[in-house]
């Protein structure tokens, strides 16, 4: 079975600069994608940046960026520039490519920003 | 357009008693999931339907089922309720659903049950 850890409970930065959040993964499906998601107190599950396995290239969009490691099963985000808004739960998640549509999420690590 | 909605937005029940959350999927969308997120926890895949049809279950007791209308909206449903059943239940759409696609997934802001 696949499975998805975050291994950082929580993290804190301060406004305006870099911080990274890591996860791991296992799984030994060759086709798959992986997704960073942001849960503020909302509730609402919003995606964050996501990258499919078979692209080497890492994906970036605006202030996030991922770092993919495929042969060490990592995928960690990195949040540059923070932001207030930036604070949140922030969770990693696995999907295969074929079969069961299905996320399987990590534990979620709580990102504190400090002005 | 409306995102996902999902109805009520929380809800106080007893051991025992028997729940049905609802959801709405944004227009066009035909792929509806249901998950479930323990406090402190990430969130768990129960079900998936695509046109009315159940595409995936995931690991839950047969207390938990679910449906979809022709309108594409779900209803799921829990009987026999456990105080372990509490948590917010998220409902997320997607336009097909279909293996091998990355479509966009999404959320709504949840159903929040309380079971004493």
């Amino acid at each position: 079975a696949q499975t998805v850890t975050q291994s950082q409970p929580e993290m804190s930065v301060q406004e305006a600069e870099t911080v990274t959040l890591s996860c791991t993964y296992d799984t030994s499906e060759s086709d798959y994608y992986l997704f960073w998601y942001k849960q503020p107190p909302s509730r609402q599950m919003i995606l964050v940046i996501r990258q499919e396995a078979y692209k080497q290239q890492n994906a970036t969009e605006n202030r996030f960026s991922v770092n993919f490691q495929k042969a060490a099963k990592s995928f960690s985000l990195k949040i540059s520039d923070s932001q207030l808004g930036d604070a949140a739960m922030y969770f990693c998640a696995y999907r295969a490519g074929w079969g069961a549509q299905k996320l399987v999420f990590g534990q979620g690590t709580r990102l504190t920003i400090n002005p | 357009d409306a995102g996902v909605t999902q109805s009520p937005t929380h809800l106080i029940k007893t051991r025992g008693q028997q729940v049905t959350l609802r959801c709405s999927p944004i227009s066009g969308h035909k792929s509806v999931s249901w998950y479930q997120q323990v406090l402190g926890q990430g969130p768990q895949f129960i079900f998936q339907y695509y046109e009315k049809e159940e595409r995936g279950r995931g690991n839950f007791p047969d207390r938990f089922s679910a449906r979809q209308f022709p309108n594409y909206s779900s209803e799921l449903n829990v009987n026999a309720l456990l105080l372990g059943d509490s948590a917010l239940y998220l409902c997320a759409s997607r336009r097909r659903g279909a293996p091998g696609t990355n479509e966009k997934l999404f959320f709504g802001s949840g159903t929040q049950l309380s079971v004493l």
